[in-house]
């Protein structure tokens, strides 16, 4: 099973600064497609959940944001290192992120980072 | 917009079966694979298995020996069946639509219901 492993598990931030998340695999969640070696896909997702509510869907292919997720959200990174920016943190950001692979089966999610306002 | 919402018992006893289904609304489920995900009070997310409505299932090595994901095309629905529950299986429950891209190995998960706790005690 591959593990997912986020840092920090709290990050304290003030609303308008740069937010970073990290979150490393333990072996390689990407492949390189058949029909050219330049081309790769990222099999990593990222989740924000607020208390008391589901999860919901921020980024898939480490890097293309869902539906209606607004650009300060980005993702980036390949491989078994991956990021979450969000570049203008606003009050309603503050909430648990959650990174899940799905190269894999069992698909795993990382603990969590909880973002907070400091 | 796909809408799931997640049904059944909220306590269920020690050594027996835990039986969910989601209703799904704005989408069909034979337009999509199907998923149950889980979350322990105050822990992380845990894939139980995913459905296709062809019956291509594949469970959590985890759980698989007591998991049971089922699919009624004629009520748009879906059904997870867990048994010989102990207090390790109390967790929030969601049913959620996986998705896939061409060039994915797997599947993300965009559209999630809105979870049912169950509790398993006696």
């Amino acid at each position: 099973e591959i593990v997912m492993t986020q840092s920090p598990a709290t990050l304290s931030v003030s609303p308008g600064e740069r937010a970073t998340l990290s979150c490393r695999a333990s072996q390689s969640v990407t492949n390189i497609l058949a029909w050219s070696s330049q081309s790769v896909y990222n099999n990593l997702a990222w989740y924000q959940q607020k208390p008391g509510q589901a999860p919901s869907l921020l980024i898939y292919d480490a890097s293309t944001r869902a539906t209606g997720i607004p650009p300060r959200f980005s993702g980036s990174g390949s491989g078994t290192e991956f990021t979450l920016t969000i570049s203008s943190l606003q009050s309603e950001d503050f909430a648990v992120y959650y990174c899940q692979q799905y190269y894999d089966w069992p698909y795993t999610f990382g603990q969590g980072t909880k973002l907070e306002i400091k | 917009q796909v809408q799931l919402h997640e049904s059944g018992p909220g306590l269920v006893r020690p050594s027996e079966t835990l039986s969910l289904t989601c209703t799904v609304s704005g989408d069909s489920i034979t337009d999509s694979y199907w998923s149950w995900i889980r979350q322990p009070p105050g822990k992380g997310l845990e894939c139980i298995g995913y459905i296709y409505y062809s019956g291509t299932t594949n469970y959590n090595p985890s759980l698989k020996s007591r998991v049971t994901l089922s699919t009624d095309t004629s009520k748009n629905q879906f059904s997870l069946r867990l048994t010989s529950v102990t207090a390790a299986d109390t967790a929030v429950y969601y049913c959620v639509r996986a998705l896939s891209a061409y060039g994915a190995r797997g599947r993300w998960f965009d559209s999630w219901g809105r979870g049912t706790l169950v509790t398993v005690s006696s």
